[in-house]
């Protein structure tokens, strides 16, 4: 039982260029989630899926887009990155049914850097 | 809306010494509060949630709707301690993501 796993562990990206950040999970939880992580900044939501085939923008979706796959993964994309982009970027997933109480469960995060 | 406030970006303190991390909300419904620690170079896990009134390495945290706070609380800081703590909160509201506070870095000093 993996988790939470992202790929690539480390990018580094030239100002226009575009990569896709992938996040996967093997816990069969229905909501997933990408975070920005910045000094000072907290974790900021870009964008979220409650469900499969559903997505939302969270706080800073602006530069991003997703793509909910299937249930287990969750990828996020820079059609063109830009040096504000450069952070930490973190997927999350949690099981959400009902009004009980959840957990998030993050994954190891992608440190990129956009030049 | 709503919105945590972690006052501290940093807080030192003597190993053995308490530590109070502060966290304060603002939502107008009945929220979820929970506290999430990063140490260094991992990927950030749960620590404690205000619903399992739990006390997890030693810390505790009470919800006070009074004065809308979820304060991280330890009688006795240890080294293993310092990482990065971040105060979450989640609406009761149907199906909504986390929202975080900026964080507090907790250093021990030995």
């Amino acid at each position: 039982n993996a988790g939470v796993t992202q790929t690539p562990k480390f990018q580094v990206l030239k100002t226009g260029q575009s990569m896709t950040l992938q996040c996967a999970q093997d816990m069969n939880h229905n909501s997933m989630y990408w975070y920005r992580q910045d000094p000072g900044m907290g974790l900021r939501l870009i964008y979220y899926s409650a469900s499969e085939g559903t997505t939302d923008k969270g706080e800073v979706p602006n530069g991003y887009n997703v793509s909910r796959l299937n249930k287990r993964e969750f990828s996020l994309r820079l059609e063109s990155a830009a040096p504000s982009q450069t952070s930490v970027y973190f997927c999350a997933s949690s099981e959400t049914q009902g009004g009980g109480t959840y957990e998030q469960y993050f994954g190891p995060g992608t440190r990129l850097t956009v030049t | 809306a709503q919105r945590v406030t972690q006052p501290e970006k940093l807080l030192s303190v003597f190993k053995g010494a308490p530590v109070e991390l502060k966290c304060n909300y603002s939502y107008s419904g009945s929220p979820e509060l929970f506290w999430y620690v990063q140490y260094s170079r991992q990927r950030l896990q749960l620590l404690l949630r205000h619903i399992s009134r739990e006390s997890i390495k030693g810390f505790t945290a009470d919800l006070n709707k009074g004065e809308t706070s979820f304060h991280l609380k330890k009688p006795f800081a240890q080294e293993e301690d310092s990482a990065m703590y971040y105060c979450a909160l989640r609406a009761y509201s149907g199906n909504t993501p986390l929202v975080f506070g900026k964080g507090t870095r907790l250093s021990v000093i030995a």
